[in-house]
């Protein structure tokens, strides 16, 4: 079964609201990759965060990494259109070999 | 950065009949995934090679499944005598990297199984 669960499953919000979703192990995860697929398209890497509490921005979005590298967060500001897809946090198991990808949150945007 | 290319697109077969799926990834990487992904579910992890190694195979896979990449660059995930459950997305990714850590996973469009 999945390693790594994912909430909310789906978020449907208004074109402008901010949109988080929640990543949880239960496991230490050595390192965190987030990545994005629109529908009918294949995942696309977002970004990798390695560091206890670390935390890293790209324009819009922010992600952060646990204390404890057991969770992680993605949210985005004022969110767009462009933003619709599924989001997925991934992480490896064990050694760098395995990895495990999250139920992943389903985001609609309305306009 | 050509991308990682994987063939077919689309498979339609009977149960029973075996079926075979190629991948060829980024040129320089040496890493590379096979994943399963259902309607709904996150890519579920399959196995992994390191060049010409296949160092994990997941324990959901039964004997059925196999996949080679005998000379370090293009891999194959053959599926023997095919059942209802295994119609799915077939994603594989490669990355660079040796040793310790992960990098960024690039994946191909996928190839999409139908069991009649």
């Amino acid at each position: 079964g999945q390693q790594v669960m994912q909430i909310p499953q789906y978020q449907h919000v208004q074109e402008g609201e901010d949109f988080t979703t929640y990543c949880n192990s239960s496991t230490t995860l050595s390192n965190i990759q987030w990545y994005k697929q629109r529908p009918g398209g294949h995942p696309v890497f977002l970004i990798q965060l390695v560091k206890s509490g670390e935390v890293k921005k790209q324009k819009r979005l922010t992600f952060q990494f646990g204390e404890a590298k057991k969770n992680s967060s993605l949210h985005i500001t004022a969110t767009q259109t462009t933003d619709v897809g599924t989001y997925f946090c991934a992480g490896p198991k064990q050694n760098f070999n395995k990895f495990y990808f999250g139920s992943g949150t389903k985001l609609n945007v309305k306009p | 950065d050509t991308g990682v290319s994987q063939d077919p697109r689309h498979k339609i077969t009977k149960r029973g009949q075996n079926v075979t799926f190629r991948c060829d990834p980024i040129s320089e990487h040496n890493r590379l995934y096979w994943y399963r992904q259902t309607l709904g579910q996150g890519p579920e992890f399959l196995t992994y090679f390191q060049n010409e190694a296949q160092l994990e195979k997941s324990r959901l896979l039964s004997d059925r499944f196999s996949a080679e990449r005998p000379k370090g660059s293009f891999s194959t995930l053959e599926i023997q005598r095919t059942e209802q459950g295994d119609s799915a997305m077939y994603l594989c990714a490669s990355s660079r990297g040796t040793g310790e850590g992960n990098q960024p996973q690039h994946f191909g469009d996928g190839t999409r199984l139908s069991i009649l």
